[in-house]
């Protein structure tokens, strides 16, 4: 009964490949997001989408790319990784406004 | 833009102290400021979620406030433990159109047994 779930939990592969991570919330929630927790622990938001509409790109390269099947899932492909795309990986759903936003486990990504 | 720091950025206690985290961020228009916990490796767990016309809430042994007017927020944990060691994070919603989730940069916590 997992309210964010994110699949892979770590996912360790070389430079350049193509990968994608999946999100999913069983808890009615109408937004998404993506996040990336750095080397230095700062998390910072990558992506939010509203009702599979995106709302935020926070000047992500576009070897990211996230797609919002319906409204419980947000993934997230990533090409040509480089070494720089090493981070953890955080989904998180929000309600409305005044509600707080819950968070998945987490998706350790290391590009070797 | 908003900005939202931390201090301080690590705090180390011996057991059974009363502490306080500060948090504070540039701009005053905001939905509402949620504190987290984040255990090594781990995902973050919600603590306390403050809306905008509140001062503070309390869950147990931790109490938040919220001055919105000054861009100051307080995490206080009464009778620390050693499972209370963790990083935790203060996060301000935007008011703005996107209702983006800003993070600090942490408080480190150890409590010491």
């Amino acid at each position: 009964d997992t309210a964010v779930s994110q699949t892979p939990k770590y996912l360790v592969t070389q430079m350049g490949n193509d990968k994608s991570i999946k999100c999913e919330q069983n808890l009615g929630h109408d937004t998404m997001y993506w996040y990336k927790q750095d080397s230095k622990k700062f998390l910072k938001i990558m992506f939010s989408y509203n009702n599979k509409e995106l709302i935020i790109n926070e000047t992500v390269p576009n070897r990211f790319s996230p797609k919002s099947p319906d409204k419980a899932h947000l993934n997230l492909h990533i090409n040509s990784l480089e070494l720089g795309d090493s981070a953890v990986y955080f989904c998180a759903s929000s309600l409305t406004d005044s509600h707080g936003y819950t968070f998945g486990s987490g998706t350790r990504l290391t590009v070797v | 833009k908003q900005e939202v720091t931390q201090i301080p950025a690590a705090l180390s206690v011996p057991e059974g102290e009363n502490l306080v985290l500060n948090c504070s961020f540039t701009d005053s228009a905001i939905y509402n400021l949620q504190w987290f916990r984040q255990d090594p490796g781990k995902g973050l767990t919600s603590l306390l979620l403050i809306q905008s016309s509140q001062r503070e809430q309390t869950s147990g042994r931790l109490n938040a406030s919220l001055d919105k007017s000054s861009g100051r927020s307080t995490l206080y944990i009464a009778a620390s433990q050693p499972g209370d060691s963790a990083t935790y994070l203060c996060a301000v919603k935007d008011g703005g159109a996107t209702n983006k989730l800003i993070f600090g940069t942490g408080t480190l916590l150890a409590v010491q047994p």
